[in-house]
C-alpha cells in the first residue's frame, strides 16, 4: 500500500537558517504530493502541491520538487522566520479507481522549532 | 479560513458518554473525511464519505460512527467515550473529481477531552 516516511522532529533552526524536512514515499499509480502546515491550535493548511514527476511547488518561500526517480518530495525553505515555527506533514494523494475515491496518506509531522 | 466548519470547538466530557461531532464542508465539495490527532499517534485517518456514501474507513473503532447526510454534512459519533479519546479530531473535505490531484481542506477540530 502507500505510505509516506517523514524525518521525525523536533528540527530546532535558528532564524535565517536553510530548512530541509525530507519526505520520501511508495505509491502505485501517479500521486499527487503534498505539504501541509499545522500552526499552534490551529487545522491542516495546504502549504504546496505538486501533481505530476519534476513539478515544484512552492509557496511563502518554501519549496519541494516532485522526484519520481527517488520517490522524494523534500521540503526546503532558504531562510526560516520565527513565524514559521509549526508542524509540517508530508502526504500523498492517490486516486482508487475500484472504489472511486481520493486516498490520503500523511506521513507523521515535523515539528519545526525556529529560534530568534 | 478554509471553508469547512466544525462544531463544537471544544468538549469536554465523561467517560461512557456519547458525543457527536458536526461538520459542514466546503460549498460544492462532495467528498468529507474524518481523521483524530492525538499527542502519541498524529494524524489518524479514520472514515471518508462521497455524496453520502462510504468510500474509505480507516483506524475507525467500533465505538465511532459517521455518516454524511444528502445536504452533504456529516456527523461523527463517538460512545462509550474512554480516557483515550481524548484528541483533536478535524473533519476534511475536497471536490473529488477522478483524480488525485484534488486539495484537501482541514477544519480547525473539535478538541475532545474526556474525563
Amino acid at each position: 500500500g502507500n505510505s509516506v516516511t517523514q524525518m521525525e522532529g523536533p528540527v530546532t533552526l535558528s532564524e535565517e537558517a536553510f530548512l530541509t524536512i525530507n519526505c520520501t514515499y511508495t505509491a502505485t499509480g501517479y500521486p499527487s504530493l503534498f505539504w501541509y502546515v499545522q500552526y499552534p491550535g490551529e487545522g491542516l493548511q495546504l502549504l504546496l502541491k505538486a501533481t505530476k514527476a519534476d513539478d515544484k511547488g512552492s509557496n511563502k518561500g518554501f519549496e519541494a520538487t516532485y522526484r519520481k526517480e527517488t520517490t522524494s518530495f523534500h521540503l526546503e525553505k532558504g531562510s526560516v522566520q520565527v513565524s514559521d515555527s509549526a508542524v509540517y506533514f508530508c502526504a500523498l494523494s492517490d486516486y482508487m479507481n475500484s472504489g472511486g475515491y481520493q486516498k490520503v496518506t500523511f506521513g507523521i509531522g515535523t515539528k519545526l522549532q525556529v529560534i530568534p | 479560513d478554509s471553508g469547512v466548519t466544525q462544531t463544537p470547538k471544544h468538549l469536554i466530557t465523561a467517560t461512557g458518554q456519547r458525543v457527536t461531532l458536526r461538520c459542514s464542508p466546503r460549498s460544492g465539495d462532495l467528498s468529507v473525511y474524518w481523521y483524530q490527532q492525538s499527542l502519541d499517534q498524529g494524524l489518524q485517518f479514520l472514515i471518508q464519505y462521497y455524496n453520502g456514501e462510504e468510500r474509505a474507513k480507516g483506524n475507525i473503532l467500533e465505538r465511532f460512527s459517521a455518516q454524511q447526510f444528502p445536504d452533504l454534512h456529516s456527523e461523527l459519533n463517538l460512545s462509550s467515550l474512554e480516557l483515550g479519546d481524548s484528541a483533536l479530531y478535524f473533519c476534511a473535505s475536497s471536490v473529488v473529481s477522478s483524480g488525485a490531484e484534488n486539495t484537501i481542506y482541514f477544519g480547525e477540530g473539535s478538541w475532545l477531552t474526556v474525563v
